[in-house]
Formats: structure tokens, sequence, C-alpha cells
């Protein structure tokens, strides 16, 4: 089955700075990778996503890059806020419905 | 749109006493899925539903868990007897049916419940 890495499990950066997770997948049939935002006390929200047939997705200060020779994709956050600040995941979806998530990061913006 | 509505918040009971968790998905929504958060495991999918038929429940740790969907709009997780090791926040997602490969659809997430057995 598939199986989701997520790299850093933290990280911190100045605010205004720029902050990247990445991810790898195992599965080479998974072909919809989104990515989610968790919050203290709340469900992961969809932030950005993209298809296997896509190699980068933009949106704001959000983008995110495939990369489906090597099985990576990566979250850019570029001119962070505090309130950037959360749990990160990525995920795959392979056959059916069923997603993979990673393990998640905790970003921190420092002020 | 009111997004996924879980119920209850928080949970705190006994080991040994039944749980039930509840969840109503997104109006039009054809699939939901119950998953599982902790510390040391992440998020794990534990079933999920297509058109109120379970499709798979592969995660499902145990007989002591089970879960219903009687109707398009409402689920139903229940533990019985419930064990201290269940603790967890327990989510609840849906999704739209995929139309083809460029439809791919999100899963939209409840805000969980919180389970403290003791």
């Amino acid at each position: 089955g598939e199986n989701v890495e997520q790299h850093p499990s933290t990280l911190s950066v100045q605010e205004g700075d720029s902050a990247v997770i990445k991810c790898t997948y195992s599965d080479s049939a998974s072909n919809y990778f989104p990515w989610y935002k968790q919050e203290l006390g709340k469900g992961p929200q969809l932030i950005i996503d993209i298809r296997s047939n896509v190699g980068e997705k933009k949106d704001q200060r959000i983008a995110v890059t495939l990369n489906k020779t090597a099985k990576h994709f990566s979250l850019h956050i570029t001119e962070t806020q505090p309130e950037d600040s959360a749990v990160y995941f990525c995920a795959a979806r392979g056959y059916g419905q069923n997603f993979v998530f990673g393990p998640g990061t905790r970003l921190s913006v420092l002020p | 749109d009111a997004g996924v509505i879980q119920s209850p918040r928080h949970e705190v009971t006994e080991m040994g006493q039944e749980v039930t968790l509840r969840c109503k998905p997104i109006s039009g929504h054809d699939y939901l899925f119950w998953y599982r958060q902790t510390m040391m495991r992440g998020l794990e999918l534990l079933i999920y539903f297509n058109n109120n038929v379970p499709i798979d429940d592969s995660g499902m740790p145990e007989d002591r868990f089970s879960a219903k969907m009687p109707n398009a709009s409402f689920s139903t997780l229940k533990i019985q007897p419930s064990e201290p090791r269940d603790s967890a926040v327990y989510f609840c997602a849906s999704s739209l049916f995929p139309a083809g490969f460029n439809s791919n659809q999100p899963q939209h997430f409840g805000d969980g419940t919180r389970l403290s057995i003791l």
C-alpha cells in the first residue's frame, strides 16, 4: 500500500521568511496530492492540492510542486505570517478514495 | 455550507463503557470517512463509506469498533467496550464522488471528537 513520509517534523522560521515542507510517496499510481493545515482544536483544512498531470500550482503565498519521477512533492509558503503557525499534513490518494497522510510538520512562525 | 458536523466535541468516560461518536457529512457528499488521530500514529483511516455502504474497513482496529451509516446525512462510530488506548481525537470527513481523473475531490473534515477513556 501507499506510504507517505514528511520532513521536517518541526520547522521554525522568522516572520517574512519562506517555509518548505517535503513529502515522498511510494505508490506510483497515486494521482492526487492535497495539503492540509490543522490549527489547535480544529480538523485539518485543505489549503492547496495538485494532480499528477500538473507539476506546480500556486495560490497567493502558497505553492506546491510535484516530481512524479522522484515521487516527491513539496509545500512552499512565502512571506510567512504568525497565523501560518499550525500543523501541516501532506497526503496522497491512490486506489479508490483512500488518502494516506504524512505524519505532519509543526510550523512555528516567530514574530 | 455548514461543513461536517461532529458530536460530541469532547467525551470522557470510564473504561468498559460504550462510546458513540456522531457525524453529519456535508449535504450531497457521497463519501464519508472516519479517522483517528494520535501523537504516536498520526492520522489513521478507520473506515469509509460510499453512498452509505462501507467500502473499506481494514483500518478498524478491533471488533470493539463498529461504524454505521443508516442514511446519507448521518453516521456513527461505536466503541464497545472502550479501553484507555482508544483515547484519541476522532475525525469524520466527507467528499464528493470524483467524476474523473481531473476531478479528484478533497476531503472536508469536521472539528473532531476528543475522546478520553479513564
